[in-house]
């Protein structure tokens, strides 16, 4: 298996515009996570599916941020409109049930100018 | 408030030093996992323990999970450059919750 595929590796956008991430899980795995890593706060959990149903979304941290999971190997991340502070390493993650091994895809770094 | 307090957030030793990091919460956890994180790459999983007073070793890596399941410690015996990283503690309150990370131990190992 190839992994858990981000797309894409970096993105450079200006303050205003649409910014789309997307996250291809491991075939199989029923969990998917989208995760925000910065060095001031860490590794935080944004929102997670189970079985493409969105579960938890506390973690988004404004209305700006949106998240859809159409399929069982396909999920994206919009933040619109970006702004400056949105800049960090943006993570998917799944998993074969809720707490077992988090693979992890190499990340999407997102700066904001 | 961070659920996983990890300690130190940085540590810089010499090739063949030892070394603990820790990761502490006052919440009990029904398992914990460690995982490496390379810069550029996600975070790869180490180890995960469930018992409490747990230990588990991975050829120089040796991780304890507390006896209360609050807090787990991992120890590096004779570190190589090769052991660079950031390393995050996880942890997951029940089997139907996701899981948590700390803000991680980031080491350098220099030869």
């Amino acid at each position: 298996d190839a992994g858990v595929i981000q797309s894409p590796r970096h993105e450079v956008t200006e303050m205003g515009q649409e910014v789309t991430l997307r996250c291809k899980p491991i075939s199989g795995h029923n969990s998917l996570f989208w995760y925000r890593q910065t060095m001031m706060r860490g590794l935080e959990l944004l929102i997670y599916f189970n079985n493409n149903v969105p579960i938890d979304d506390s973690g988004m941290p404004e209305d700006r941020f949106s998240a859809k999971m159409p399929n069982a190997s396909f999920s994206t991340l919009k933040i619109q409109p970006s702004e400056p502070r949105d800049s960090a390493v943006y993570f998917c993650a799944s998993t074969l049930g809720w707490s077992t091994e988090a693979f992890f895809g190499q990340g999407t770094r997102l700066t904001v100018v | 408030t961070q659920l996983l307090e990890q300690s130190p957030q940085f540590l810089s030793i010499q090739e063949g030093e030892n070394l603990t990091v820790y990761c502490n919460s006052s919440s009990v956890f029904s398992s914990l996992q460690w995982y490496r994180q390379e810069p550029g790459e996600g975070p790869v999983l180490l180890v995960t323990v469930v018992t409490g007073g747990e230990v588990k070793k991975l050829k120089r890596l040796t991780f304890q999970f507390g006896d209360a399941r609050k807090d787990s410690s991992l120890h590096i015996t004779a570190a190589q450059p090769g052991d660079t990283g950031l390393y995050l503690c996880a942890g997951a309150k029940t089997g139907n919750t996701p899981l948590v990370f700390g803000k991680g131990t980031r080491l350098s190992v220099i030869a």
